[in-house]
Formats: C-alpha cells, sequence, structure tokens
C-alpha cells in the first residue's frame, strides 16, 4: 500500500464550487505539506503543518485554506474554486530529525479543473 | 526573492549516453538540494540528495555535484535508460521547512 494517498485523484468542478482534497499517511510523520503544480512552474507551497495544531501559510495560501485533522489526515478545501485554481495538487510529509534531515514524501497527486 | 532556476528545461539523449541537468539557487543560506523524478501520473519521489557539506555523491549510475561558491548544482545520469525518461526536480533548501523547487527538466532516452 502507498505511503501517502490522495483522493480523489481526479476531479472535475465549477466556478464557485466548494472542493476538498484530502490526503493520508502511513508514514507516522508529523510534517504534512500542500503543494501546487502547474506547468512551467515546478512545485509552489500552499499551505505546511508541523503537527495537529500547527497550522502556516506557505506562498500561495490564497483562496485555501486547510485541516489538520489528526496527524495522518490533512485537507486541502478550496471555498469557491476559480479557474485559475486548475492545476496538479501534491500532498506531502516529512519527518523532522533535525535540520539536517528532511526528506518530503510525496502522493500520487491530485489532478484539479475548474470550468 | 528566493529562486531556483533549472536547465534545461527539455533534454534528449540517446539510450546509454549520460545525461546532465544543471540548477543554480539564490538563497546563499540553502543546506539541502534533493532531486526528484516524476514520473507520468506519479508524484515526485526522492532519487538523491546532497548536503551542503559534501561536493559530490554517487549512487550507482546517479551522481549530484555541488559546487556552493557557485551556487550551482547538478545531476548526472550515466548509461542512460528508456526507464530513466520522466521530468527530473531540482529544489533548494532554505531554513528548516521551505523548499524551493526548479521548473524541471523533461527527459527522453531514445531507444
Amino acid at each position: 500500500d502507498a505511503d501517502v494517498t490522495q483522493t480523489p485523484r481526479n476531479r472535475i468542478t465549477k466556478t464557485g464550487k466548494r472542493i476538498m482534497l484530502e490526503c493520508s499517511q502511513t508514514k507516522g510523520h508529523d510534517r504534512m505539506y500542500w503543494y501546487r503544480q502547474d506547468p512551467g512552474l515546478g512545485l509552489r507551497l500552499i499551505y505546511y503543518s508541523f503537527d495537529v495544531k500547527d497550522i502556516n501559510k506557505g506562498e500561495i495560501s490564497d483562496g485555501y485554506s486547510v485541516s489538520r485533522q489528526a496527524q495522518a489526515k490533512f485537507s486541502l478545501s478550496l471555498e469557491s474554486a476559480i479557474p485559475n485554481q486548475t492545476a496538479l495538487y501534491f500532498c506531502a510529509t516529512s519527518d523532522d530529525q533535525g535540520a539536517s534531515t528532511d526528506t518530503q514524501y510525496f502522493g500520487p497527486g491530485t489532478r484539479l479543473t475548474v470550468l | 526573492g528566493e529562486n531556483v532556476e533549472q536547465h534545461p528545461s527539455t533534454l534528449s539523449v540517446q539510450e546509454g549516453d549520460s545525461a546532465v541537468i544543471k540548477c543554480t539557487y539564490s538563497d546563499s543560506a540553502s543546506n539541502y538540494f534533493p532531486w526528484y523524478k516524476q514520473e507520468l501520473g506519479k508524484g515526485p519521489q526522492l532519487i538523491i540528495d546532497i548536503r551542503s557539506n559534501v561536493g559530490e555523491k554517487k549512487d550507482q549510475r546517479i551522481a549530484v555535484t555541488l559546487n556552493k561558491t557557485a551556487k550551482h548544482f547538478s545531476l548526472h545520469i550515466t548509461e542512460t535508460q528508456p526507464e530513466d525518461s520522466a521530468v527530473y526536480f531540482c529544489a533548494a533548501r532554505a531554513g528548516t521547512y521551505k523548499y524551493i523547487f526548479g521548473t524541471g527538466t523533461r527527459l527522453k532516452v531514445l531507444a
């Protein structure tokens, strides 16, 4: 079984709809992240969480919100989807063993299309 | 602001040849540089990494070099195989959590 899973894998929705993307992990990591990937732009950080009580904005958090329901679960919501939020979304986890080790492990991604 | 430039954006090589992908970072405080391979329909997977106190690291056919003075790091793949075809991303970590990713290189290995 995959260590980091994302649901749904694909979603098509309409402008103005509320959408939730879910991420679960079995790696036992405290740190979880949401990234967005657009063609030619690489990966950009939306939100990150270092533990259940810690939520932080990344570089492109506008229009998004998150919820850390448990150590293993981290959800990303689009309250009112707009077409320029069409992208590939990745969840990632990492295990903080100190500043020298913080390898990120990515889920398979959710392809979101907003019409 | 912090930036990682990655070149080339696409690279085609003959099977058995070598491939080199280069990245340049802007934040001199960056101390960790991972490389990810992303296959179609999958998330990025770590293939090799290097820390700022090391100049070179090798793992079988893959190697990474780091020049801290020039703020350059490169991925080298030798004896390329068709299964090496994928998109490769470099990244630089600034601080304890923030990764700045390159824009990706699409590598095609021609049989």
